[in-house]
């Protein structure tokens, strides 16, 4: 189970920071995502970080302003999302992720980003 | 990065009939591409992963076929709950990339 905190409005230029708690299996033994959806819009992946944390990916359209982490004690993943933009208003969800895919995800958290 | 183009875009249909969704790949991804359900409001559940492989709980009336640049999803029997918009994802190569996505609507 993947329990996501709860997104808000922020201007653009601005920061925020998402959360995601996993329970029920062993944290620090799997990858996990991030992944986007725009209102009305298909999914986007974000970024990836390895179960250890030792190693990320990002899309291109964030990379440089969002930062994937994890705490394996805490069994928590985060994204730091910095000089957001209007085009990054979306649900976010996370997503346990393997060489195959993602599953589960997360209930998602909404982020707009307007003024 | 791999393109992934879903045909149709949408699709009515009937409780009974059988549904075909199609996936194509830029290039070749050999087996590693899988399929996702979304509901209204929801989050996205896999259905299929590895062209064929049926995810642990999902009913097998649905099927996943294909290699290479061409994969399709099959629905047998399309059920009032699998009414629902469906996508394909790549998992061969980083950036992970989802086709379009399909909307599957009541006929």
């Amino acid at each position: 189970l993947l329990l996501q905190s709860a997104g808000g409005l922020v201007q653009p230029g601005g920061s925020l920071r998402l959360s995601c708690v996993a329970s029920g299996y062993s944290f620090s033994t799997y990858a996990i995502s991030w992944v986007r959806q725009a209102p009305g819009k298909g999914l986007e992946w974000v970024s990836t970080i390895s179960g250890s944390g030792g190693n990320t990916d990002y899309a291109e359209s964030v990379k440089g302003r969002f930062s994937i982490s994890r705490d394996n004690s805490r069994n928590t993943l985060y994204l730091q999302m910095n000089s957001l933009r209007v085009e990054d208003t979306a649900m976010y969800y996370c997503a346990t992720t393997y060489d195959t895919g993602f599953d589960p995800w997360g209930q998602g958290t909404l982020v707009t980003v307007s003024s | 990065d791999i393109q992934l183009t879903q045909s149709p875009s949408s699709l009515s249909a009937s409780v009974g009939d059988r549904v075909t969704i199609t996936c194509r790949a830029s290039q070749d991804i050999r087996n590693d591409l899988g399929w996702y359900q979304q509901k209204p409001g929801k989050a996205p559940k896999r259905l299929i992963y590895a062209t064929s492989s049926l995810q642990s709980g999902v009913p097998s009336r649905f099927s996943g076929s294909g290699s290479g640049t061409q994969f399709t999803l099959t629905i047998s029997s399309l059920q009032p709950e699998d009414f629902a918009t469906y996508y394909c994802l790549q998992h061969n190569s980083y950036p992970r990339t989802f086709g379009q996505g399909t909307k599957v609507e009541i006929k």
